[in-house]
């Protein structure tokens, strides 16, 4: 199994261009999640899904848009780029029941605005 | 969304214990407590969750208080790859999220 895998790992993008970060996961989890991480800090969560269809906003949704129309991914689109958009984006996903499950995370996607 | 505190940072000496604080006194009832840590340029990496009893696993054990408002992470014997930030959150099955807060950074002297 890979596990979560994201791309791209590194992406330069100037101020008002577009892009989407990719993540997908093979483990059949229901429960899928974008964070951001900037340097020196925690992690903030832009948003999450509960399963294909559903999505919800996080702490910090603004400037993003995800989508999930299959288990298996779950993509975070950046429409109008901002310097402050600069960060480390981390994709998470985990299985849920009765108890709440350990989450797995990809191994990051480094986006600088200029 | 209960709120986690921990210390911003700790150092312990190599091959000695380490036991990482978090309180949560806003907990409910349903809360899990779980430990992530993330090592430098890395994602965060599961290290444990609990509910109510301690629990133990190859990497670490829970300490889990009788009110369930605080909880400890201990680290048996320190190497320096634990070196990493430590990050200590409450999960609860109603809500979905996963909240980070910033995490305690465990510095360990050779």
């Amino acid at each position: 199994n890979a596990g979560v895998t994201q791309t791209p790992k590194f992406r330069i993008l100037k101020i008002g261009q577009s892009m989407t970060l990719q993540c997908t996961q093979d483990m059949n989890h229901n429960y899928m999640y974008w964070y951001r991480q900037d340097p020196g800090m925690g992690l903030k969560l832009i948003y999450y899904s509960v399963g294909a269809g559903i999505t919800d906003k996080g702490e910090v949704p603004n400037g993003y848009n995800v989508s999930r129309s299959t288990t298996e991914d779950f993509p975070l689109r950046l429409e109008l780029a901002a310097p402050s958009q600069t960060s480390v984006y981390f994709c998470a996903s985990t299985r849920r029941g009765l108890d709440t499950g350990e989450l797995f995370f990809g191994e990051g996607s480094r986006l600088t605005v200029l | 969304d209960a709120k986690t505190t921990q210390p911003n940072s700790m150092e312990s000496n190599e091959e000695e214990p380490v036991h990482l604080p978090c309180n949560h006194s806003t907990i409910s009832g349903t809360d899990y407590i779980h430990w992530y840590r993330q090592l430098p340029s890395q994602g965060p990496e599961y290290v444990i969750h609990g509910l109510t009893s301690n629990v133990n696993n190859r990497m670490a054990s829970l300490a889990i208080a009788e009110d369930r408002k605080s909880s400890t992470l201990i680290l048996h014997r320190a190497t320096l790859r634990d070196a990493a930030v430590y990050y200590c959150i409450l999960s609860n099955s109603g809500t979905y999220k996963y909240i980070f807060g910033t995490g305690t950074r465990l510095k360990v002297l050779a």
